[in-house]
């Protein structure tokens, strides 16, 4: 099972909003609507941000979004903000394996 | 309120076998639809997913590690277990263990604060 794809690094001033791709194949991300985000500040653990691609856990500001499109899931910040900075992760559950992108670096500048 | 804890060593020895332990609290791991996973992240790498155990004791592994992976639980201490064998430099990582749920499509919603392994001479 191959690592979804996503782009190394983004990058967006205050205010605006940027979105986060994550491209796996028809038999993972396209095939159920099982994406999960992450958000990883340096040296913590982790932090769910959207499930089930659309999703958010409570707690989470409605900021942030999740969308899928065929085999590519997306995640949109709006409103970035300095303590958006960080890393961002997809993952796809798909029965089994789960499947983690390779890892965003958002900057905000 | 779901804590989870990951506790092992902190270095060992190329082959030898690494045994870690998940220690949580909130939830119980008799519950339908419940599963603990282990996840690891290499240094400036990306996360990787490493095995889950469900709450009915179906354990899955990741296909490329499978071999030298052991995932169990004790359903009555809160704790599940995951061994890995013939440890090498490059499974020199942080180890997660994190809660999933039927509810929220078995995402991993609640992490532990990782303990990280070093592997080497």
């Amino acid at each position: 099972q191959s690592a979804l794809t996503q782009p190394a690094s983004v990058s967006g001033s205050p205010g605006q909003s940027i979105t986060i791709s994550c491209t796996g194949t028809s038999s993972d991300v396209g095939s159920y609507n099982l994406v999960s985000w992450y958000q990883q500040h340096p040296g913590k653990a982790p932090k769910l941000m959207i499930y089930e691609g659309s999703k958010r856990p409570s707690g989470v500001s409605n900021r942030f979004s999740g969308s899928k499109s065929g085999n590519t899931a997306s995640l949109t910040i709006s409103g970035l903000q300095a303590e958006d900075e960080a890393d961002y992760y997809c993952c796809s559950y798909a029965g089994s394996p789960w499947v983690f992108g390779g890892g965003t670096k958002l900057t905000v500048l | 309120q779901i804590t989870l804890k990951e506790s092992g060593p902190t270095l060992v020895k190329p082959t030898q076998t690494l045994t870690l332990t998940c220690t949580f609290s909130g939830f119980s791991l008799s519950t339908s639809g419940v599963g603990v996973g282990w996840i690891r992240q290499p240094p400036g790498k990306a996360l990787e997913w490493l095995a889950l155990i469900y709450w009915n004791d179906d354990k899955r592994y990741s296909p490329s590690l499978k071999s030298r992976l052991t995932i169990t639980k004790d359903t009555s201490k809160n704790q599940v277990v995951l061994t890995m064998t013939n440890m090498d430099p490059v499974d020199t990582a942080t180890y997660y263990c994190a809660h999933s749920h039927v509810g929220t499509g078995y995402c991993f919603d609640y992490w532990g604060q990782g303990t990280l392994v070093t592997v080497s001479s």
